[in-house]
Parts: structure tokens; C-alpha cells; sequence
């Protein structure tokens, strides 16, 4: 089955790091870049960079650089999302997604989500 | 970056009625625009892209039109399971990818 199997929920204290993974499976998981979507509580959605598992080129949207980092291993076939201080504004559910295997940045699979929660 | 603005927010139908959302970009975007759908709880569904074409598996009473800077999705006949917020999505490719705002689609 072609999917998108996402880590599970995080609860995490301000300040705290964190890394979260979206593992590809039943297609060519290096050949089709990886997104990560922001859905903060009751909002829309943000996409925040995508990463080409391989050779982990990554593209970033303005309002997330340097605020996230975004890395693969093409080993796994997993993508990854980190921060390294959490702020209670990252509470949210983040879905990874795969870019369209027609090769335009429209996405065909996406990822259950993972939430999470940034509170003291 | 090139902003996506829908409208209505939010849109109170009838089954069986015919829906329409309208996508505004901030400059020409051609036909790059996709449409999904979301369900509460659940995971944004592809239903379009390049404006019109439909995602496999996708029924036909969806259908999308425009291009440059204005876009239209179109429920022919909105059924039980139409009830969600539907986004667009544009994909120039010389900017970052930007979303809609959203629109719920509620029953009246």
C-alpha cells in the first residue's frame, strides 16, 4: 500500500526540542519530494518546506526558515521535521505529504498527521 | 509570496444543492491551482488540480474552472458526504506554495 505513516502525538514543554518522522512506503520513497502542512487549532493549512529525499535538497517557505529544520534519511525512506526550542505557537497538527508523482507541487498522499501540544 | 484568498469563508447549502467557491490569487498563477477537501478529524483529500483536471476516484459532480488570478469550484448536486472545508492551493512555480484561507461547507 502506498502511504505515508507519521509519528505519533507529541506533548512538549516550551523550550523542549523535538523531531518528528513521516516513513514513505510502497512507492519510490527518494524519487518524490516530501512536504511538511501546518494546521495550527481551527485554522487552515501552511506550507511550511518540502525536502527531495535524494540528495535532501530542501526548499522552505519565508515564514518558517530558520525556524524548522527539515532532513531525510533515504535509508528508512523517512522525512523528518525538528525544532530546537518549541514555542507554545507550534501547538498544532503537522502532516507531511508527498509532492505530485506528476512533478508539480500539488500534493497526492498525505500523512495521518502528528500532533503537537507545547504547553507548561 | 503570492497570496490566496477564498470566498465565502463559510456557505450554508442544502443536499442537493449547487455549490460554488471562488479562489482569488494575488497575481497570475495560470492554472496552477489545486483543490482539497477536509473533513473534521481527518486528512486533506486532493480532489483537483491544474484548475480543472479531476483526481482519480475524485466523483464528477466536482469540477473546477479558471485560470490567471480567479478560480471556481463547483459541487453539482451536494451530497451527505460534501460537508467539509475545502481549500485551494496555487503552484507557480517561481513561488512558495500558498493555501486558501478555507471554506466550510455547512448544512442549512
Amino acid at each position: 500500500e502506498v502511504q505515508l505513516v507519521q509519528s505519533g502525538a507529541e506533548m512538549k514543554k516550551p523550550g523542549e526540542s523535538l523531531k518528528i518522522s513521516c516513513k514513505g512506503s510502497g512507492y519510490s520513497f527518494i524519487s518524490y519530494w516530501i512536504g511538511w502542512v501546518r494546521q495550527m487549532p481551527g485554522k487552515g493549512l501552511e506550507w511550511m518546506g518540502s525536502i527531495f529525499p535524494a540528495d535532501s535538497d530542501t526548499k522552505y517557505s519565508p515564514s518558517f526558515q530558520g525556524q524548522i529544520t527539515i532532513s531525510a534519511d533515504k535509508s528508512i525512506s523517512t522525512a523528518y521535521l525538528q525544532w530546537s526550542s518549541l514555542k507554545a505557537s507550534d501547538t498544532a497538527m503537522y502532516y507531511c505529504a508527498r509532492r505530485s508523482t506528476s512533478g508539480y507541487w500539488y500534493f497526492d498522499l498525505w500523512g495521518r498527521g502528528t500532533l503537537v501540544t507545547v504547553s507548561s | 509570496d503570492i497570496q490566496m484568498t477564498q470566498s465565502p469563508s463559510t456557505l450554508s447549502a442544502s443536499v442537493g444543492d449547487r455549490v460554488t467557491i471562488t479562489c482569488r490569487a494575488s497575481q497570475s498563477i495560470s492554472s496552477w491551482l489545486a483543490w482539497y477537501q477536509q473533513k473534521p478529524g481527518k486528512v486533506p483529500k486532493l480532489l483537483i488540480y491544474k484548475a480543472s483536471t479531476l483526481e482519480s476516484g475524485v466523483p464528477s459532480r466536482f469540477s473546477g474552472s479558471g485560470s490567471g488570478t480567479e478560480f471556481t469550484l463547483t459541487i453539482s448536486g451536494l451530497q451527505p458526504d460534501d460537508f467539509a472545508t475545502y481549500y485551494c492551493q496555487q503552484y507557480n512555480s517561481y513561488s512558495p506554495v500558498t493555501f486558501g484561507g478555507g471554506t466550510k461547507v455547512e448544512i442549512k
